[in-house]
């Protein structure tokens, strides 16, 4: 059974920088597309961004100045970088995996919770 | 950039009855990029529809998924327990990759 698995710290401090890594089990991670998305406590999803299993990535526009997807395929994981981190990167942080970028999310980790806060 | 609308944004209904959910593109895509999930309290989403009318695996046959151009739709034909959720709409494509709809709760009249 495959799995995603989303770990990192779950407090940040303001200004700093916000790093977490999927672990996917039960399945190599080539060939797919790894993806993050977020959710603001109360509110929706919000696409963070997605990197192929060759290293491209796509970042949505609004957050691309401070964000970093990254694959390492030797240990099946991928990761996610958010610099100067606000109050309102505060929410559920998800990994999600996909056959490509024109592709559904069929399968999705538990999430992690990242609060930014002094 | 396309923006997903979703309506209405609650829907209180009985189990039992039949629940129609709208998700409306800001312009014409592709029914082959979008898909729809399904959220519950304190889960991950999961995906429910993908190309617009395709279930995803296990899905059960209450759930349909419709439309075309900008106006697509969900129907769960028989609410059960478990389908009190809250909805969500996504296209999926290049540029700009992924975008979500707002979602849709449906909660128990």
């Amino acid at each position: 059974q495959v799995q995603l698995q989303e770990s990192g710290p779950g407090l940040v401090n303001p200004s700093e920088t916000l790093s977490l890594t999927c672990t996917v089990s039960g399945d190599s991670i080539n060939n797919y597309y790894c993806t993050w998305i977020r959710q603001s406590p109360g509110k929706g999803l919000e696409w963070i961004g997605y990197v192929s299993y060759s290293g491209s990535t796509n970042y949505n526009p609004s957050l691309e100045s401070r964000v970093a997807i990254s694959i390492d395929t030797s240990k099946n994981q991928f990761s996610l970088r958010v610099t100067s981190v606000t109050a309102a990167d505060t929410g559920v942080y998800y990994c999600a995996r996909s056959r490509g970028y024109s592709s559904p999310l069929p399968l999705w980790g538990r999430g992690t919770l990242v609060t930014v806060s002094s | 950039e396309i923006v997903l609308t979703q309506s209405p944004g609650t829907l209180s209904l009985s189990p039992g009855d039949r629940a129609t959910l709208s998700c409306r593109a800001s312009q014409s895509v592709s029914s082959t990029n979008l898909a729809w999930y399904q959220q519950r309290p304190g889960q991950a989403p999961s995906l429910l529809i993908y190309a617009a009318s395709f279930r995803a695996t296990g899905i059960p046959d209450r759930f349909s998924g419709g439309g075309s151009g900008t106006d697509f739709s969900l129907t769960i034909s028989r609410l059960e327990p478990e389908d009190f959720a809250v909805y969500y709409c996504q296209h999926y494509g290049i540029s700009p990759g992924i975008t979500f709809g707002p979602g849709t709760k449906v909660d128990i009249k």
